[in-house]
């Protein structure tokens, strides 16, 4: 049982760069979302999806973007990295808004990402 | 907007005593979710208990039970018998039919030997 899996798990980026964050899902779920937490900030919703080929902005959306081309997966893209944007970030995904009796949503285990 | 407060941001207490941690929200939703998360050392997201605005009955499992006021959206968990393993971060969050789950701040609690 896979769940929800995310890559990478750690990176060192220096200020300008480019990546993608990768999450997936197999559970067949709808809605998607990638979160970052920041110390004594909890976890703000950056964007999310709500089926394959929409996107929404969240909380903090900026610095951001996003893309669902297939159901099972959820990339978060920074063009132009910053050290503001070091992070842990979580993506979750879940069947519906008000989700599963045990599960609302279901998180990786985040992605560790610092920008120098 | 629903927001979510957390007002303390840091907890301790003494293994096998009881801790009870606050959480108020702010919405104009009639029917809405509630949550507590438990986030380790670990990092990984660990749901501890929900509630559905629209049952009276507060939610316990096992150790951990919330006394949950509609009325002063209020929204605290109580924690018995306190383990070493329950020092983690704990989240309170809310969520609607309308929108994904919005985070308090979170609590970080210690429990001492």
């Amino acid at each position: 049982n896979a769940g929800v899996t995310q890559t990478p798990k750690f990176r060192v980026l220096k200020t300008g760069q480019s990546m993608t964050l990768l999450c997936a899902q197999d559970m067949n779920h709808e809605y998607m979302y990638w979160y970052r937490q920041d110390p004594g900030m909890g976890l703000r919703l950056i964007h999310y999806s709500v089926g394959e080929g929409t996107t929404a902005k969240g909380e903090v959306p900026d610095g951001y973007n996003v893309s669902r081309l297939k159901k099972q997966n959820f990339l978060l893209g920074l063009e132009s990295a910053a050290p503001s944007q070091t992070s842990v970030y979580f993506c979750a995904s879940s069947y519906s808004f008000p989700g599963e009796r045990d599960q609302p949503q279901h998180f990786g285990d985040g992605t560790r990402l610092s920008i120098l | 907007a629903q927001t979510v407060t957390q007002s303390q941001p840091e907890m301790s207490v003494q293994e096998a005593e009881t801790v009870t941690l606050s959480c108020t929200y702010d919405t104009s939703e009639s029917n809405y979710y509630l949550f507590w998360y438990k986030q380790p050392p670990s990092r990984q997201m660990i749901l501890v208990i929900r509630q559905e605005a629209y049952k009276q009955q507060n939610a316990t499992e096992n150790r951990f039970s919330v006394n949950f006021q509609k009325a002063a959206k209020s929204f605290s968990l109580k924690i018995s018998d306190s383990q070493l393993g329950d020092t983690a971060m704990y989240f309170c969050a809310f969520l609607s039919g309308n929108t994904p789950l919005v985070f308090g701040k979170g609590t970080r609690l210690s429990v001492i030997a």
